[in-house]
């Protein structure tokens, strides 16, 4: 099937800096990523949609300005958390569609991200 | 207001025997669904789907049944496996380039 990798696979950042979490389709093109984050034992929350070559969209309540995503390439998305807060600490997960229907969305391996 | 259900938070099921997680929607405009499994600290894992065209797909021991006018479908693993205790995550689109809607998962544990 189709691969997407993440890095890194867990982070520990200080309050206040930045992090950048990679997301990457292996071995197809993805024009499209999709980012979630879960709580524990929550389901996984959308955050935003990542489009190669333009501006991501956002849900509701997540704001671009601290969550800054981009795809710059067409197997390359990024996840920059700044001015990170411990109220940031989750799980984030990248997805992009892909494998032989176009139809199925694969899944990153997550980065678990603890700010201190 | 949540389009994916799954109303089962946890499941146990004695190895060998089928295990049967549920899940139901709201959203008629749905038209792809997808059943994953995920592993804590972990990415989920593609499992199997099904198109709204189709009432049944089966990938070795799981099978997918969607009941359209009732807006339900489940995953039927059979026989079930210590392995395959983990979080399952139902998630439906409306197809195109639309991102998941995810349920709160049903975590199965398969007890030897």
């Amino acid at each position: 099937g189709a691969v997407v990798s993440q890095h890194p696979s867990w982070v520990i950042c200080k309050s206040g800096t930045s992090v950048k979490i990679e997301c990457r389709s292996l071995d197809f093109q993805a024009t499209t990523m999709f980012w979630y984050r879960q709580f524990p034992k929550q389901s996984l929350m959308l955050m935003a949609t990542s489009n190669e070559g333009s501006k991501a969209t956002y849900e509701q309540g997540v704001e671009k300005d601290k969550f800054l995503i981009n795809h710059a390439s067409l197997t390359l998305s990024t996840l920059t958390v700044t001015s990170a807060h411990p109220e940031d600490s989750s799980f984030y997960i990248c997805s992009a569609r892909g494998g032989r229907s176009g139809n199925t969305i694969y899944f990153g391996e997550g980065s678990w991200l603890t700010v201190v | 207001d949540q389009q994916v259900k799954q109303n089962s938070p946890s499941l146990s099921v004695q190895e060998g025997r089928i295990s049967i997680l549920n899940c139901d929607y709201t959203n008629s405009m749905f038209d792809y669904f997808l059943w994953y499994k995920k592993y804590p600290a972990e990415g989920p894992t593609f499992l199997i789907s099904i198109s709204s065209i189709k009432d049944k797909n089966e990938d070795g021991r799981f099978t997918v049944f969607l009941n359209k006018s009732a807006k339900h479908l489940s995953l039927h693993i059979v026989p079930s496996q210590p392995g395959d205790s983990a979080v399952y995550f139902c998630a439906a689109s409306v197809g195109g380039n639309t991102p998941l809607v995810f349920g709160k998962g049903t975590r199965l544990s398969v007890i030897a």
